[in-house]
């Protein structure tokens, strides 16, 4: 089934701790993404990939780190989690190979709680 | 600085209609995207607009007016099932997605 799955589903970690959130998309997407979900909040984009090989910084992307060896998987990575870092986080991907909308697709989401 | 605004929260009956309106001010537009997001769940793409006017799919519209910096989403024929959040976003000069913080639709039978 075509799609973006995201590992684990959910997890509580002791500060300090350090955590790799999983992300893989079978849909050929060039770019990727990762969000995290707060309450009261908007998406707020962590980190982004155009393209295999390259990444960016988002808005707020100080204690995550994120690498793209290949299309299909963006993993992010907490070296050393804090409890602000809980959240949900989301990953999406989109293909923007150029002529179309860009439309993200969503992975169904890592509930992360940092005691 | 870039700004979406929706309201928070807004109450609706099953089998009405309710207008979800979004303003924007951000550096550039190059088209705003309407999610549904389900509480618990990941948002899912809903409407894409890119061009002044109303786009229509089923009981969903989505409008766009650039000039004034204004989306509305439109649901018709409430059910009980479109009880969730619908998120704005924007495409900023950048290409990057700027998200609002989302209106949660309560439907009441």
């Amino acid at each position: 089934i075509a799609g973006i799955t995201q590992a684990p589903t959910s997890q509580i970690l002791a500060a300090g701790r350090r955590m790799t959130l999983r992300c893989t998309q079978d849909m050929r997407h060039n770019a990727m993404y990762w969000y995290r979900q707060d309450l009261g909040l908007g998406l707020r984009l962590i980190h982004y990939s155009n393209t295999a090989g390259t990444t960016g910084k988002g808005e707020v992307p100080d204690g995550y780190s994120v690498s793209r060896a290949n299309t299909d998987d963006f993993p992010l990575t907490l070296a050393s989690a804090v409890p602000s870092q809980t959240s949900v986080y989301f990953c999406a991907s989109s293909d923007r190979s150029g002529g179309g909308t860009d439309t993200q697709y969503f992975g169904p989401g890592t509930r992360l709680t940092v005691l | 600085g870039q700004n979406i605004d929706q309201p928070t929260e807004m109450t609706a009956t099953e089998g009405a209609i309710v207008q979800i309106n979004c303003t924007y001010q951000t550096s550039g537009f190059n088209g705003l995207f309407w999610y549904q997001q389900h509480a618990g769940e990941a948002p899912t793409f809903l409407s894409y607009n890119v061009l002044d006017g109303l786009e229509e799919k089923g009981r969903f519209s989505s409008f766009l007016s650039r000039s004034k910096g204004y989306s509305y989403l439109l649901l018709k024929e409430l059910q009980m099932k479109d009880s969730a959040s619908y998120l704005c976003a924007v495409t900023d000069s950048n290409y990057q997605l700027i998200w609002g913080a989302g209106t949660k639709l309560i439907i009441k039978p």
